[in-house]
């Protein structure tokens, strides 16, 4: 069984604060990791796809870095809104022929005004 | 595009009653996955299906769950009978491949009483 982990399980952050937090993840058969946002009530939706080793990627003020070797991946948000409001999923792809992704418990994040 | 599509949204139902839930994938999208989230928990993949075919249940529990592809395009997912530990979010995605990520639904939110 493959091991996600997420933390912190939550956070409370000041609208206007960044913030950042962590997935890690198996460093040996390393395909690609995903990075989802799920609001309450709507779909998750994708935010990166990271498959290189040293790739970061940015998305408005969202960004988010990968580590295959040691097995981490970082995920950034810069000056939070109340829209950031969501649980933050990252998800582990060892390719094969079987695709179904791994998921973390996810990042429940809480922006107060 | 349009996005997954997932009925119903919210289903209340008793112990050792049955229910059924319905997908219809992106167009084009050959594999289909559902998606178990138990609150606390992340996503937990059910099964995959690569057009009409199964790739993946090790995870389903097939003394009560089942699921077909019929057409390689829509889906349903049945339990039966349902037991308390079965209330969950159950998640529809389907990818074009995995690797690119995902397109989720917006889920079923099964209580059972």
């Amino acid at each position: 069984i493959l091991n996600v982990e997420q933390s912190p399980q939550s956070l409370h952050v000041q609208e206007g604060d960044s913030t950042n937090f962590t997935c890690s993840f198996p460093s040996s058969n390393f395909y690609a990791l995903h990075w989802y946002r799920w609001e309450t009530a709507k779909s998750p939706e994708a935010l990166f796809v990271m498959t290189l080793n040293g790739d970061e990627k940015k998305k408005g003020r969202i960004s988010a870095t990968l580590n295959t070797k040691e097995g981490y991946s970082y995920l950034y948000i810069k000056g939070s809104q109340p829209e950031d409001s969501a649980t933050y999923l990252c998800a582990f792809y060892g390719g094969g022929g079987a695709d179904g992704l791994t998921f973390g418990k996810g990042t429940h994040l809480i922006i107060q005004p | 595009e349009a996005g997954v599509a997932q009925s119903p949204r919210y289903k209340i139902i008793e112990k050792r009653q049955s229910v059924a839930f319905w997908c219809n994938p992106i167009s084009g999208h050959a594999t289909l996955y559902w998606y178990q989230q138990i609150l606390g928990q992340g996503p937990k993949l059910l099964i995959q299906f690569q057009n009409n075919g199964v790739v993946d249940d090790s995870q389903l529990p097939k003394d009560r769950f089942s699921a077909e592809r019929l057409k390689g395009v829509d889906s349903t997912l049945k339990i039966q009978p349902a037991k308390l530990e079965d209330s969950a979010v159950y998640l529809c995605a389907s990818s074009f491949q995995a690797v690119y990520g995902y397109t989720f639904g917006s889920g079923t939110r099964l209580t059972v009483v």
